[in-house]
């Protein structure tokens, strides 16, 4: 049974418009989100979380957004950069004291 | 401040071998898990060590063991390996003072089984 779902395999987005990354949980005790960004042959690397406490938190360029009632979170980037093509990865913990709980990933191209 | 270093970076093995990865935690950070991503699964919980101590284990098989040395340095052991244990292997500290809950990932080690 999977509790984080990235529906979306992959994303194609032009250079300078935004790019909005979903993701999907089902186990309501998770309270705090985490985006990783993964290129190819390297580890993930942390890019922003969310606490359930809040709605929103913006950090540059990323912005992620939580629903708790509709169990879902986006991350959102603009303006996206050819750099940003990468894999990301949604992951989700209850409370910081069980191990993240990733989803699939989602491929996003960002062409120039 | 070094990052999480994770040796070897590249190993290929034939079935049936035991293999060990190392796992260097960011200076100061006390838990480390290992996670396996393979194409199309995503990365997957495999355990997570604290204080010398297993805190958490995943749904793999007794195959996949791990230990943490007081140094806070992990390894993880796979025996009789299969094909299907090829993957990559991550490694991540956190600092778990439950005032921040990012893990920071090493490079992995690229494990083939042939």
């Amino acid at each position: 049974d999977q509790q984080v779902k990235q529906n979306s395999p992959s994303l194609s987005v032009q250079e300078g418009r935004i790019s909005i990354l979903n993701c999907d949980y089902t186990n309501s005790m998770f309270d705090y989100f985490l985006w990783y960004k993964k290129y190819p042959a390297e580890g993930p690397t942390f890019l922003i979380s969310i606490s359930s406490i809040k709605d929103k938190n913006e950090d540059g360029r990323f912005t992620v957004f939580l629903n708790k009632s509709a169990k879902h979170l986006s991350l959102h980037i603009v303006p996206s950069q050819p750099g940003d093509s990468a894999v990301y990865f949604c992951a989700a913990t209850i409370s910081g004291n069980t191990p993240l709980v990733f989803g699939k990933g989602t491929r996003l191209s960002v062409i120039a | 401040k070094a990052g999480v270093t994770q040796t070897p970076r590249y190993l290929i093995k034939t079935r049936g071998q035991q293999v060990t990865l190392s796992c260097s935690p960011i200076s100061g950070h006390r838990s480390v898990s290992w996670y396996q991503q393979t194409p199309g699964q995503g990365l997957q919980f495999l355990f997570e060590y604290f204080s010398e101590t297993q805190r958490n284990k995943g749904n793999f098989p007794g195959r996949f063991s791990g230990r943490q040395f007081s140094n806070s340095r992990s390894e993880m052991n796979v025996s009789t390996l299969e094909l299907g244990d090829s993957a990559l292997y991550l490694c991540a500290s956190s600092l778990v003072d439950g005032t921040g809950t990012e893990a920071f990932f090493g490079q992995g080690t690229r494990l083939t089984v042939v």
